[in-house]
């Protein structure tokens, strides 16, 4: 039974498209985020929701909107992508004191 | 502001050799402590975690990290290195109301047959 899963696995897109990105919980957790780990392995918070409220928002470009229709859910939605998007982005689910469980990632390749 | 340093990019060990990843950390507070394994294509798998209590923290897989306060450092062990241990290794520290992550570069593990 999948903790945290997100969809799709893979994506890849063309300079400019308008994609999204779909992570579910079943954990139960009232808190979820959204990762980047660029091609280095470097893993850098975007935006971070408890309880469908927008507590974390880093320096990301305004072409990042981060959706939270319930707690289960946070979606990732990017405008107009660039090549400097391509990266994997992880979506995580948190517990009590900082401690996150993973989703399997999606791979964003921008052409 | 909350910072990790992992100092080796890189470690190569034999397959039954002991292994010791170091982690240096900066918080403001006490801090809670994390050790997360990446396999290759996979996403984060928690391996161990330390809040309070028992200063030596035992984790899945057969790791377990010491807490020191006085170092700044949550060092991650393994008595034998198995083949499948192979993988990028990430410490991250946090805290504080918004529970915000903040993790190191990472070390790749390499194991030698």
């Amino acid at each position: 039974d999948t903790a945290v899963s997100q969809t799709p696995k893979y994506l890849v897109t063309q300079m400019g498209n308008d994609k999204s990105i779909k992570c579910e919980q079943n954990l139960g957790h009232d808190t979820m985020y959204w990762y980047k780990q660029d091609s280095k392995k470097f893993l850098k918070i975007m935006f971070s929701y408890n309880n469908k409220e927008l507590i974390i928002n880093e320096t990301v470009p305004n072409r990042f909107s981060p959706k939270s229709p319930d707690k289960a859910h946070l979606n990732l939605h990017i405008n107009s992508l660039e090549l400097g998007d391509s990266a994997v982005y992880f979506c995580a689910s948190g517990g009590r004191a900082s401690e996150q469980y993973f989703g399997p990632g999606t791979r964003l390749t921008v052409t | 502001a909350q910072s990790v340093t992992q100092p080796d990019i890189h470690i190569t060990v034999s397959e039954g050799a002991s292994l010791e990843l170091r982690c240096n950390y900066s918080y403001g507070a006490t801090p809670y402590l994390f050790w997360y394994v990446q396999s290759p294509g996979q996403g984060l798998q928690l391996l161990l975690k330390y809040f309070s209590g028992d200063t030596l923290v035992q984790g899945i897989k057969g790791f377990e990290a010491e807490f020191k306060r006085s170092q700044s450092s949550f060092n991650l062990r393994k008595p034998s290195v198995h083949w499948s241990d192979a993988a990028e290794y990430f410490c991250a520290v946090g805290g504080g109301s918004n529970y915000k992550l903040t993790f190191g570069k990472g070390t790749l593990l390499t194991v030698n047959p």
